[in-house]
């Protein structure tokens, strides 16, 4: 399976944009890029996701390099609502299943 | 649109003994995953199912076994537990089973085995 590595942890002000990072060197020309998020005492969250073109939705925008090997997800403005630990996961077309390989995620924190 | 729910949201056991999870799909939705979340873990895949069939199944041991039913909803059971099932179990629904389809997250189960 292909793998992702984010950094452990990020801290943003309230506000700003945030930009979380996200590697997948490995990447498959079928890999769909997912990222979720998991806010405290909740179950993860869809946010976006994108195979080729960057994405935008209400939540967050997904920007992903032209040799699809690393992808950010951006939020435009951070509120306190948006910390959490954010997941990249890689999900092959070829094998359709909802089993999602979670990693450690990034965990962001908001500071007023 | 409702959203996924599971009961109970909190569950207290001691070893040995065996428990059932209950999971609520958002309407039609026809496919169910289940996870298990732990501190040393991290989220964790256990198994899928789609009209009423298992699909896909994590590495668990077969005291963790599930089910779906006609109307979607899941069950899972874990029997002959052990102190290391305590975690928070969370169930998602989707549309279907391709990998394109985003996933629903309910709140979990959290179980505490004693």
């Amino acid at each position: 399976d292909a793998k992702t590595t984010q950094p452990n942890s990020m801290e943003s002000n309230e506000e700003e944009p945030v930009h979380l990072p996200c590697n997948h060197s490995t990447i498959s020309g079928t890999d769909y890029i997912h990222w979720y998020r998991q806010l405290p005492s909740q179950g993860p969250e869809y946010v976006i996701h994108g195979l080729t073109s960057n994405v935008n939705n209400r939540m967050a925008s997904l920007a992903i390099a032209e040799d699809r090997k690393s992808s950010t997800l951006i939020l435009h403005r951070a509120t306190l609502r948006d910390a959490a630990v954010y997941y990249c996961i890689l999900r092959d077309v070829l094998y359709n299943n909802n089993d999602m390989r979670f990693g450690a995620g990034t965990r962001l924190t908001v500071k007023p | 649109k409702a959203g996924v729910t599971q009961t109970p949201r909190y569950l207290i056991k001691t070893r040995g003994q065996q428990v059932t999870l209950s999971c609520s799909p958002i309407s039609g939705h026809r496919s169910v995953s289940w996870y298990q979340q732990t501190p040393g873990q991290g989220l964790q895949f256990l198994f899928e199912y789609f009209s009423e069939t298992q699909r896909n199944k994590g590495n668990f041991p077969g005291r963790f076994s599930g089910r779906q039913f006609s109307n979607s909803r899941s069950e899972m059971n874990v029997s002959t537990l052990e102190l290391g099932d305590s975690a928070l179990y969370l169930c998602a629904s989707s549309l279907g089973w391709a990998s394109s389809y985003e996933q629903y997250f309910g709140p979990g189960t959290r179980l505490t085995v004693t």
